[in-house]
């Protein structure tokens, strides 16, 4: 089974710092992953994912991930954060041929600093 | 394009009584639909998957006849929380997906249930 850790918990940083949440990931074959963005009291958004192929990933609102299979890491980053990104992030993994059974990390929560 | 809805996106209901969410992708037809279980500060828990016209598949733990979900077409799932208790209140959350095997999850906002 796979599984999915977020070691942080909690993370602030100010507005303009760079941003990196870790996400390591445990799964016997080449893994799908995946990063989601959680506003309060919303759903998911996907800000980015990982099938195959180039193992630096760009997505949407300027994050980038890059899939380190010797690590079992697939960690996010932004280079200049903004007070917009303020929420809850998610690392999932997906198994296989099923596409949404994904595991999700415990999440990191991140805040901005003015 | 691939928004998925949720109705009702808060409800308050007494104990005892039945309670149904919809999950609905507007604008693609979802193979498989996925209902989670949030609680506050904590990640999401698969619940079930649903694939069209097939009878849900329940993950281990989840009391198949308490959380009953149905998923008549390829654009609407429901779930319909029965004999609601107050631990069953949390943030539901449905997402589609829109081809079989491994694809992307489209998420719908979330449906907060409060039992009283």
């Amino acid at each position: 089974a796979q599984s999915v850790t977020q070691p942080d918990i909690h993370i602030t940083v100010s507005e303009g710092a760079s941003l990196e949440l870790r996400c390591n990931y445990s799964y016997g074959a080449t893994p799908y992953l995946f990063w989601y963005v959680q506003s309060p009291g919303q759903g998911l958004q996907l800000l980015l994912k990982y099938f195959s192929g180039d193992t630096l990933v760009q997505g949407i609102k300027g994050f980038e991930a890059e899939f380190k299979r010797s690590q079992s890491s697939f960690n996010l980053r932004k280079p200049s954060v903004h007070w917009s990104d303020a929420a809850e992030y998610f690392c999932a993994v997906g198994a296989g041929t099923n596409a949404g059974k994904s595991t999700f990390g415990d999440g990191t929560t991140l805040t901005v600093k003015p | 394009g691939a928004v998925v809805s949720q109705h009702p996106s808060w409800v308050i209901c007494k104990s005892g009584t039945s309670v149904k969410i919809e999950c609905r992708s507007l604008d693609f037809q979802a193979t498989t639909m996925f209902w989670y279980r949030q609680f506050p500060k904590q990640s999401l828990m698969l619940m079930a998957t649903s694939n069209e016209g097939s009878k849900a598949t329940y993950e281990q733990g989840v009391e198949k006849d308490k959380f009953l979900i149905n998923h008549a077409s390829l654009t609407l799932s429901t779930l319909t929380v029965t004999s609601a208790h107050p631990e069953d209140s949390s943030f539901y959350i449905c997402s589609a997906s829109r081809q079989a095997g491994v694809g992307e999850q489209y998420f719908g906002p979330g449906t907060r249930l409060t039992v009283t």
